[in-house]
């Protein structure tokens, strides 16, 4: 059964700092990864998407890295902004699945000026 | 504009009303989800459809029902809501089963007394 980590839980920093945030999964067998950020009473937004046979993706000052072997994810910010402020969604898709995403928890992150 | 729509956004019921949720978008999307979203427990997925009268169980179906009669729809039925089923719930649709982006609904609010 595939299910999916993200760390940290919860992130604080500063205005301008560069971040990271992790998504980790138990099955490889994947076919695509998304991330996602959520706004407080809002839905989701789809911020970047990886197919399986893709390294990484990039938008903007967001780049997502993907190494399906290992089941891990990374989501870079850099330059981080107030308006960064939003939970952070790592979801994944099964190669067999049928419009089934697995999502993790979410890093929840506060940029303060 | 592209969009997923739902209502109502926030509900307030008790244990036994019958209620819908309703859910449309206007992308001509095939697949629509229905996810709730629980803390800790990130986004489940409910029910999903693949296309007109094509619907199937997600991870937690238990108190649910939905109907596909038209492309654009995928309501959400609670026909005896119990306290349980107090959640955030999410429509998503997408163009096709390997979810080439998923667009996400603002969320309907749901509290059952």
């Amino acid at each position: 059964k595939q299910e999916v980590t993200q760390i940290p839980a919860a992130l604080s920093v500063p205005e301008g700092e560069n971040l990271v945030l992790n998504c980790s999964f138990t099955d490889s067998a994947i076919y695509n990864l998304q991330w996602f950020r959520q706004d407080p009473g809002k839905g989701l937004t789809s911020l970047l998407l990886i197919q399986s046979s893709q390294r990484e993706q990039t938008s903007g000052r967001l780049n997502a890295s993907l190494d399906k072997s290992s089941g891990r994810s990374t989501l870079y910010i850099a330059a981080s902004q107030p308006g960064d402020s939003a939970t952070y969604l790592c979801a994944v898709l099964g190669s067999g699945g049928y419009n089934k995403l697995i999502f993790g928890a979410g890093t929840r992150l506060a940029v303060h000026p | 504009e592209a969009q997923v729509t739902q209502n109502p956004r926030y509900l307030i019921t008790v244990t036994g009303k019958k209620l819908t949720v309703t859910c449309s978008q206007n992308m001509n999307h095939e697949y629509m989800s229905w996810y709730r979203q629980d803390p800790g427990l990130g986004l489940r997925q409910i029910y999903y459809s693949m296309n007109v009268e094509v619907t199937d169980k997600g991870d937690v179906p238990e108190g649910y029902k939905v109907s596909r009669k038209e492309k654009r729809n995928f309501p959400l039925i609670l026909e005896s809501p119990s306290p349980n089923q107090t959640s955030l719930y999410f429509c998503a649709s997408s163009l096709d089963r390997h979810q080439e982006t998923q667009y996400f609904g603002p969320g309907t609010r749901l509290l059952v007394l």
